[in-house]
């Protein structure tokens, strides 16, 4: 079945570092890809997306690029904020029951940045 | 302001009963999705529904289930043959056009007593 694996956590970083997550996927067909990140006690929030290989999906700094030949979605940002702390979750589309999308989620990196 | 709605934030069970975790949308979205979280793991599937007095199960559906009789509300209910209920339970949803991305409420936690 499809999968996505992402690098394991948790990662400490400093201010104004670059920063990158590591997401790669196993799977049949061309599902999308995304990025999500959660803040503590919270539910996640959609960081950005890519519908076809090649496509970047940015926002807020960070940028992901679907690499087809690779099977990656990498997350990355060049100069990281205190604000930026929270868990990140790589997750790719996938098709389940009379079409409907599903969700297949990495396990999540932790990312703390300190002042 | 349109989102997603989950209730309560907090919830604690005794072993043994059965609990009902509330999730409401008025973004006018198709597909409703509940998702179990558990430390350092990421998300599971545990049921979603693509419209009204429909659902399916997903990953993890033993334990649990769902109704849907109402576009807004998909209510999750842990049962006591869930033996290991404790965790972030996440509710999600989309509209039913391709690619378009899953919107999440913030989450119930469940503990038992």
């Amino acid at each position: 079945g499809n999968s996505v694996t992402q690098m394991e956590g948790p990662v400490t970083l400093s201010e104004e570092a670059f920063l990158t997550i590591n997401c790669t996927y196993t799977a049949t067909g061309y599902p999308s890809l995304f990025w999500y990140v959660q803040y503590p006690g919270e539910g996640l929030q959609l960081l950005l997306k890519a519908t076809k290989a090649d496509d970047k999906g940015s926002n807020k700094g960070f940028e992901a690029t679907y690499r087809k030949e690779t099977t990656s979605f990498h997350l990355e940002k060049g100069s990281v904020q205190v604000s930026d702390s929270a868990v990140y979750f790589c997750a790719l589309s996938d098709k389940g029951v009379q079409g409907a999308q599903k969700l297949v989620f990495g396990q999540g990196t932790r990312l703390t940045i300190n002042p | 302001d349109g989102g997603i709605t989950q209730s309560p934030k907090y919830l604690f069970r005794k072993e043994g009963q059965n609990v009902t975790l509330s999730c409401e949308q008025n973004l006018n979205h198709d597909a409703m999705y509940w998702y179990r979280q558990d430390p350092g793991q990421g998300l599971r599937l545990i049921y979603y529904s693509q419209i009204v007095n429909d659902f399916q199960k997903g990953d993890i559906a033993e334990g649990y289930s769902v109704s849907r009789e109402k576009k807004e509300s998909f209510p999750l209910t842990v049962t006591s043959a869930q033996k290991n209920p404790t965790a972030f339970y996440l509710c999600a949803s989309k509209l039913a056009v391709s690619n378009q991305p899953q919107h999440f409420g913030d989450g119930t936690r469940l503990s038992i007593l």
